[in-house]
């Protein structure tokens, strides 16, 4: 089936320890998406991909940054990871930007800064 | 800018009852409304979407939602809840190229 996988599904990592996530996709869609969801709030976009366009929110922190090396990978790098950034972290992909079009989410990377 | 309200945090309903969660969007025009599922731990699961057209959509596990353009609504309804639709329910709007806006969530428990 085609899918939108994350891995790890658990990271703990040290305060100020550099952590990467990664997302792969076999959807084959132009759009990739990382987005940050604290507990018990509603996800929060951090920036996406169109094609190798990178795109980012004007609010996200400049410690996030992203790379998708190819069609189906993208990654989420915390260079310095803070208390306040333990979070799931959901990983979702659509065909394209257009308003219509659906996003597929990954099952999330849940965080743990210690 | 576009925003949506859900504004009930959490409800409990018994199994069998029926279910409505609210969802309340502002922007000046119609725009994308989806529905999302989140089981405990995991990624978002899409429901169903209005776009245009029939305003009663047809989504996935039984659910359905009306879109009422004169109350800015898009209420979620099932007209008989399941223990396994205990669950986190996203509301979520998209207006042109802007990001996907989601309301903040409401939570569903089901009671025997």
């Amino acid at each position: 089936d085609a899918m939108v996988i994350q891995n790890p599904r658990y990271q703990v990592t040290q305060f100020g320890k550099p952590v990467t996530l990664s997302c792969s996709q076999t959807l084959n869609h132009n759009v990739m998406y990382w987005y940050q969801q604290k507990s018990s709030q509603a996800p929060k976009l951090l920036f996406h991909y169109y094609d190798k366009d990178f795109n980012n929110e004007a609010d996200t922190p400049d410690n996030f940054q992203s790379r998708r090396p190819n069609t189906s990978f993208c990654f989420l790098d915390i260079r310095s990871p803070g208390l306040g950034d333990t979070a799931m972290y959901l990983c979702a992909t659509s065909r394209d930007r257009g308003q219509g079009n659906e996003q597929f989410f990954g099952p999330g990377t849940r965080l743990t800064v210690l | 800018a576009q925003s949506v309200t859900q504004p009930d945090i959490h409800i409990t309903v018994s199994e069998g009852a029926s279910l409505e969660l609210r969802c309340n969007y502002s922007y000046g025009a119609t725009p994308y409304l989806f529905w999302y599922v989140q089981s405990p731990g995991q990624g978002l699961q899409l429901l169903l979407k209005y776009f245009s057209g029939d305003t009663l959509v047809q989504g996935i596990k039984g659910f359905e939602a009306e879109f009422k353009r004169s109350q800015s609504s898009f209420n979620l309804r099932k007209p008989s809840v399941h223990w396994s639709d205990a669950a986190e329910y996203f509301c979520a709007v998209r207006a042109g190229n802007t990001p996907l806006v989601f309301g903040k969530g409401t939570r569903l428990s089901v009671i025997a």
